[in-house]
């Protein structure tokens, strides 16, 4: 079965500097790759993935992902940080044939001004 | 999140009553599942329906009993709970192939007392 890691449960970046969430996976086959972001007393709001062709992906609110297949890694990124980033996001993955989304526990992430 | 609703968005329940938890969707998606979460755990899939049909069931325990009378619309019957049952439990739904992401809704906040 599928599954994501995330490794750092906190992630504090002061506002401006890039930020980077991190994530890897364990899946049987071609990956399909997402993050999402929760906000407190909300739920999960989807910000980008990763199907298939280009290694870095752009979503929503500036954030992007590269896919390291050789790494299995799908590292979340923005180049400068906003205190409103700051958030809980998750990682998650499919196998290409069926419906199963595995997330990973979650990143706090905390922007400082 | 007005695409996918759920009520109510608190609940504390007694161990030997019974309630329902609702969630409807008004994105036209054939796909919704019902996830639980915990802090500082990975999101938990519970049930996912696909055109009214159960193709997921992770080994839930049956004091959780989902229904789903249409493609629209989610519940979850709850039965002589546990406090550990105590959790955000959440609601989504796609347009059920795997390429898609999830929509989901803000969440039931279930205490068990």
């Amino acid at each position: 079965a599928q599954s994501v890691a995330q490794p750092e449960d906190q992630v504090n970046v002061a506002e401006g500097n890039p930020l980077t969430v991190k994530c890897t996976y364990s899946v049987s086959g071609n990956p399909y790759l997402f993050w999402y972001v929760q906000y407190p007393n909300r739920g999960l709001q989807f910000l980008l993935k990763y199907i298939t062709g280009d290694n870095l992906v752009k979503g929503s609110y500036g954030f992007e992902a590269e896919f390291n297949k050789s790494q299995t890694s799908f590292h979340l990124k923005k180049p400068s940080a906003l205190v409103s980033d700051s958030a809980l996001y998750f990682c998650a993955v499919r196998a290409y044939n069926n419906n199963d989304m595995r997330f990973g526990a979650g990143t706090r992430l905390t922007v400082k001004p | 999140e007005t695409g996918v609703t759920q009520t109510p968005r608190h609940l504390v329940m007694g161990m030997t009553n019974k309630k329902s938890l609702k969630c409807e969707q008004h994105l036209g998606h054939n796909a919704m599942y019902w996830y639980k979460q915990s802090a500082k755990k990975p999101l938990e899939l519970m049930f996912v329906y696909n055109f009214k049909e159960q193709t997921e069931n992770n080994s839930v325990p049956s004091r959780f009993s989902p229904e789903c009378p249409n493609s629209s619309h989610l519940f979850l019957h709850l039965h002589t709970l546990q406090p550990e049952d105590s959790a955000l439990y959440l609601c989504a739904s796609s347009s059920g192939t795997s390429v898609n992401e999830q929509f989901f809704g803000p969440g039931t906040r279930l205490t068990v007392l």
